[in-house]
């Protein structure tokens, strides 16, 4: 069974444009959430998406957004980029809505610029 | 206001000794712990869990100890092997601020020396 995957793996940006990260789950999984790894914050929660609609989120600013389609695949896209926003962000799947065991992807290493 | 703490940066211990990694916590609402463990260039992978009504659950070499009352878990390895060296996150599970939220720690970074 193949796992989370995350495209793109590396991406370069600079402020003021936005992106947009793709997850695919693991097959069969339906929650997908993000985070946002740095050096100094460790992985912070983003928020977790199950059919469709988003079910929890952290405490970031409304720049940070995400989607999921009925495929559960998952968008994250940040707009306005800043500086701090440059980060590893990962993706996790798991089976439903707040299960416990969660998969990770490589991640998306984003550079602002 | 970071709520779980892994406040050990970096350990290395001997191939065939004892790893010890430790967690704190400060949120009362906090109902399931886990560990991770991650690769560079990869994504953490679940390592074991334990949930706040149990205070020890065990997998192969992998022990975790929960203590309620210090708000405290701890990760034992036994015994430690090369391959055991990675970054080890704790987290924890629970209601924070209305939503149902994952907090991890900071990481442990882990060196077993042959």
């Amino acid at each position: 069974k193949a796992g989370v995957t995350q495209t793109p793996r590396y991406l370069i940006k600079t402020r003021g444009q936005q992106v947009t990260l793709s997850c695919s789950p693991i097959s069969g999984h339906r929650s997908v959430s993000w985070y946002q790894q740095t050096p100094g914050q460790g992985l912070q929660f983003l928020f977790e998406y199950f059919s469709e609609t988003q079910r929890n989120k952290g405490n970031f600013p409304g720049r940070f957004s995400g989607r999921q389609f009925s495929n559960s695949r998952s968008e994250m896209n940040v707009s306005t980029l800043e500086l701090g926003d440059s980060a590893l962000y990962l993706c996790a799947s798991s089976l439903a809505q707040g299960h416990n065991e969660q998969f990770f992807g490589p991640g998306t290493r984003l550079t602002v610029l | 206001d970071q709520q779980v703490k892994q406040n050990s940066p970096s350990l290395s211990v001997q191939e065939g000794r004892i790893s010890i990694l430790n967690c704190d916590y400060t949120n009362s609402m906090f109902d399931y712990f886990l560990w991770y463990k991650k690769y560079p260039a990869e994504g953490p992978t679940f390592l074991i869990s334990i949930s706040s009504i149990k205070d020890k659950n065990e997998d192969g070499r992998f022990t975790v100890f929960l203590n309620k009352s210090a708000k405290h878990l701890s990760l034992h390895i036994v015994p430690s092997q090369p391959g055991d060296s990675a970054v080890y996150f704790c987290a924890a599970k629970g209601l924070s601020g209305g939503y149902q939220k994952v907090t991890f720690g900071t990481g442990t970074k882990l060196q077993v020396i042959p």
